[in-house]
Order: C-alpha cells, then sequence, then structure tokens
C-alpha cells in the first residue's frame, strides 16, 4: 500500500516569508509525528498528534512554528518568518497507534536563502 | 529518556555478518530497545524491536545481554543496501511516544 507522502519534495525560499509542508500519512494511522533534520545533525521531534487529543508541541522550537491535523488525516507544517536556520529536512512519520512502529515519509528539504 | 551510546562509524565487507553494537546502561526495565535505520536521502525505516529474549526478522536479528544494558544489531550478510545509519532508541511504552534519535552508527559497506 502507499506509504507516507510529503509535499513539496524541496522548498526553497527568502528568509522572512511563510512556507506550509503538507504530509499525507499512511491512511488509518492515528498517531502522526513531525522531525527535522539539519545538515549533519540527528533527527529531533518538533510535535506529535494522536487521534483527537490534543498534540504535543514540546518540540517546536519557536513561536514562528505550528501544526495542523484536519480530519485525523493530512497534516500541514507551517513555519512563519522564516530564517536561515530553519533550513533542514523536514520529516514526517505515522503509526498505527501510540507506540507502533512508525513510517517516515521521503522528507521536504527546505532551504532558507 | 534513558541514553544510549553507539560508534560514530563502522566498516564491514560485503557479504559478510556485521555486528552493530549499542550500550544503553540506565535502561529501565519497561523500555523496549528499537532499531531503526537511514538509508542515504531517505527517512529513517524501522528494523527491528526487542524487549529481554533475543529477536530476529526478515531484515535482522537483536542480541539482548541478559543484564539488558547492552544489544547488539546482527545483519547476517551484508549488501551495499544495507549502507546507513543506524540508531539504537529506547522506548518506553508508559512514556513518551516520540522516538529520541541519537548520533547513531554510518555503516559502510566495503565491495
Amino acid at each position: 500500500g502507499a506509504g507516507v507522502s510529503q509535499s513539496p519534495s524541496n522548498k526553497v525560499t527568502e528568509k522572512g516569508k511563510d512556507v506550509e509542508l503538507r504530509c499525507d500519512p499512511i491512511s488509518g494511522h492515528t498517531a502522526l509525528y513531525w522531525y527535522r533534520q539539519s545538515l549533519g545533525q540527528g533527527l529531533e521531534f518538533l510535535i506529535y498528534f494522536q487521534g483527537n487529543s490534543a498534540p504535543d508541541k514540546s518540540g517546536l522550537p519557536s513561536d514562528r512554528f505550528s501544526a495542523e491535523r484536519t480530519g485525523g488525516s493530512v497534516s500541514t507544517l507551517t513555519i512563519q518568518r522564516t530564517q536561515q536556520e530553519d533550513s533542514a529536512v523536514y520529516l514526517c512519520a505515522s503509526s498505527a497507534g501510540r507506540y507502533d512502529e512508525q513510517f517516515f515519509g521521503p522528507g521536504t528539504r527546505l532551504t532558507v536563502l | 529518556d534513558a541514553k544510549t551510546t553507539q560508534p560514530n562509524s563502522m566498516e564491514s565487507n560485503e557479504e559478510e555478518p556485521v555486528h552493530l553494537p549499542c550500550n544503553h546502561s540506565t535502561i529501565s526495565g519497561t523500555d523496549y530497545i528499537h532499531w531503526y535505520r537511514q538509508l542515504p536521502s531517505q527517512g529513517p525505516e524501522y528494523v527491528i524491536h526487542g524487549l529481554t529474549s533475543n529477536v530476529n526478522n526478515r531484515m535482522a536479528s537483536l542480541a539482548i545481554a541478559e543484564d539488558r544494558k547492552s544489544s547488539t544489531l546482527i545483519l547476517h550478510r551484508a549488501t551495499l543496501r544495507d549502507a546507513a545509519v543506524y540508531y539504537c532508541i529506547l522506548r518506553d511504552p508508559f512514556g513518551n511516544e516520540k522516538l529520541t534519535f541519537g548520533t547513531g552508527t554510518r555503516l559502510t559497506i566495503i565491495p
């Protein structure tokens, strides 16, 4: 079946612009995660959605970052007033349940000029 | 979350077995040991997980020390496609759902 998909695969933007990154999880998966991976760095947790529960936003680095998940499916990560340090690969993952295996998408490479 | 320690890098010859070590001396009684790997330019993928007993699946085997303070991921016959960064992660099924990735081990396969 289809895996996790993300769009766009690449995004180049100018400093100060807003960007939206999209994640389509595996159908039926109740849990959805966003991570980011800066060049040469490990993966950093950003936010987690589980069903209709309030999201765990503990990993968001600043209030410029927000995410929503509509209808328990598609999720959008929004970065406002982008900065150069926001440049990274943003990865989305989904899992069937809270502690199940996470399936990752291919990521969106964000470059802020 | 309890911390894991892995070598930064390892090399192995193609078609040879590979043993990737992980130390987790502060592991709690409820922590599961998970392994993920990240191939170049891809998102991570799940490899295997276990609690106390050794585990086998189509991708690899996981050998867990009796005191659970260390574990070893075993690739029985490495191929060039196994070149990746391998992450050993502890997950508490009663704790936070996120994955906490360390720096992992970069595995290079020599043809």
